[in-house]
């Protein structure tokens, strides 16, 4: 099992939809976590980054982490044909000898259709 | 796209040679990571360095060797290519105190 799933989809939705991503975790000492959102052929780039548990939101994109249930969730609202990409979850434990080491999911494929 | 450059951006080459990539970043940060992607596993990391001449291996590093004698430029060697290592290859970097990393636009490498 991995330590961090994500449905890799494709996830298909028009226009205006609101879309719901997602991924379950294993590692408990897991404290930081962030969403990256990848264009075709280019290099991953930072979209939201949360300490612990909690809400976070930046315009039409809100995180959302549960530690409880080891889930943690991005909307993104209004959703535009730009936003079509894969969007990739990391985690990272909090320091010591596991600094700067995320694990990612395996990312999710959106394509928004006008 | 963050002060990170990679090079080459594209290559091809054949089983059994040596092939080494390059990571050049003008943000003076710290800490700087190289990953592969391939489908179905995300991205994993190969090695990663903390500082000039610090290096630690990471999930997936047998088969490659990084070195560091600057604090822009992060290499990664492939000692004897394979057609297992036929990825897109991503750098990135951040510094102290923060755990966000930023990605350069990633070196695509086949081995036929």
């Amino acid at each position: 099992q991995k330590e961090v799933e994500q449905d890799p989809g494709p996830l298909s939705v028009p226009e205006g939809a609101i879309v719901s991503l997602n991924c379950t975790y294993s590692n408990s000492a897991f404290q930081y976590f962030m969403w990256y959102r990848q264009y075709s052929r280019k290099g991953p780039e930072l979209l939201m980054y949360t300490y612990s548990s909690g809400n976070k939101e930046d315009g039409r994109f809100t995180a959302q982490v549960d530690k409880s249930s080891k889930y943690i969730s991005l909307f993104i609202r209004d959703s535009q044909p730009s936003d079509s990409a894969t969007y990739l979850c990391a985690m990272s434990e909090d320091g010591g000898t596991s600094y700067g080491k995320l694990t990612f999911g395996q990312g999710t494929i959106l394509t928004v259709h006008p | 796209d963050a002060g990170i450059t990679q090079s080459p951006r594209h290559k091809v080459t054949e089983t059994g040679t040596p092939v080494t990539l390059r990571c050049h970043q003008t943000e003076n940060h710290r800490y700087m990571y190289w990953y592969r992607q391939d489908p179905g596993h995300g991205l994993r990391l190969i090695h990663y360095s903390y500082g000039v001449k610090d290096t630690d291996k990471g999930e997936v590093s047998d088969g490659y060797s990084v070195s560091r004698s600057k604090t822009e430029d992060f290499l990664l060697t492939l000692e004897s290519a394979t057609s297992s290592q036929t990825s897109v290859y991503f750098c990135a970097a951040n510094s102290g105190g923060s755990y966000e990393q930023y990605f350069g636009p990633g070196t695509r490498l086949t081995v036929t």
